[in-house]
């Protein structure tokens, strides 16, 4: 069984550019989560998704945004680029996103912002 | 106050000894608890979850909890060198709700040879 693909694996953008990552959960997940991390301020929660829906939201700008396929696959977009968004952006899919469901990451996204 | 609060270390503990890794938690209401382990430069990967006061084993791991003091820990028997990484401890803060993972900044292990 597949895990939680992301793509791409590493990517380099400029100030004020934008980016959008991709994220196909596992066969029969239908929950997806974006996280950030930083060294500074570990993972932290960006948002999460069911079925094309967006259901929780962190602290995050509005510059950071998100959805979801029919297919379960996710996408997240962060606009206006600045260096501060210079992190590891992991995706984590679980089967319906409940409260005691396992979340499983994929090997996350490097963007470096310059 | 963070919502979920973790030393960030180092723990160094020589090869074969126990690592015991501790988190504490600010929601009452949390029903779920996890413990992630990442290597440097690697996506977290699951250990163990527990929901239930008490303790729970999975081979050398012993995850504990303790709901009525709002703290959770991971013991690692027989440390091995490549039990080395940072331990991350989640807690699903919502009671019987949709999730909203939110993790400790973790811990950083070094088991010595």
């Amino acid at each position: 069984k597949a895990g939680v693909t992301q793509t791409p694996r590493y990517l380099i953008k400029t100030r004020g550019q934008q980016v959008t990552l991709s994220c196909s959960p596992i066969s029969g997940h239908r929950s997806v989560s974006w996280y950030q991390q930083t060294p500074g301020q570990g993972l932290q929660f960006l948002f999460e998704y069911f079925s094309e829906t967006q259901r929780n939201k962190g602290n995050f700008p509005g510059r950071f945004s998100g959805r979801q396929f029919s297919n379960s696959r996710s996408e997240m977009n962060v606009s206006t680029l600045e260096l501060g968004d210079s992190a590891l952006y992991l995706c984590a899919s679980s089967l319906a996103g409940q409260s005691g469901n396992t979340i499983y990451f994929g090997e996350g996204s490097w963007l470096t912002v310059v | 106050q963070k919502e979920v609060e973790q030393n960030s270390g180092p723990l160094s503990v020589p090869e074969g000894a126990i690592a015991s890794l501790n988190c504490t938690y600010s929601d009452r209401g949390s029903q779920s608890f996890f413990w992630y382990r990442q290597y440097s430069g690697k996506s977290p990967e699951l250990i163990m979850f527990i929901y239930s006061n008490g303790d729970k084993e999975d081979g050398r791991f012993t995850a504990q909890l303790n709901k009525a003091s709002q703290y959770v820990s991971l013991l690692i028997r027989d440390s091995q060198p490549s039990d080395s990484a940072t331990y991350l401890c989640a807690v699903n803060p919502i009671s019987g709700g949709y999730q909203k993972v939110t993790f400790g900044i973790g811990t950083k292990l070094q088991v010595i040879p």
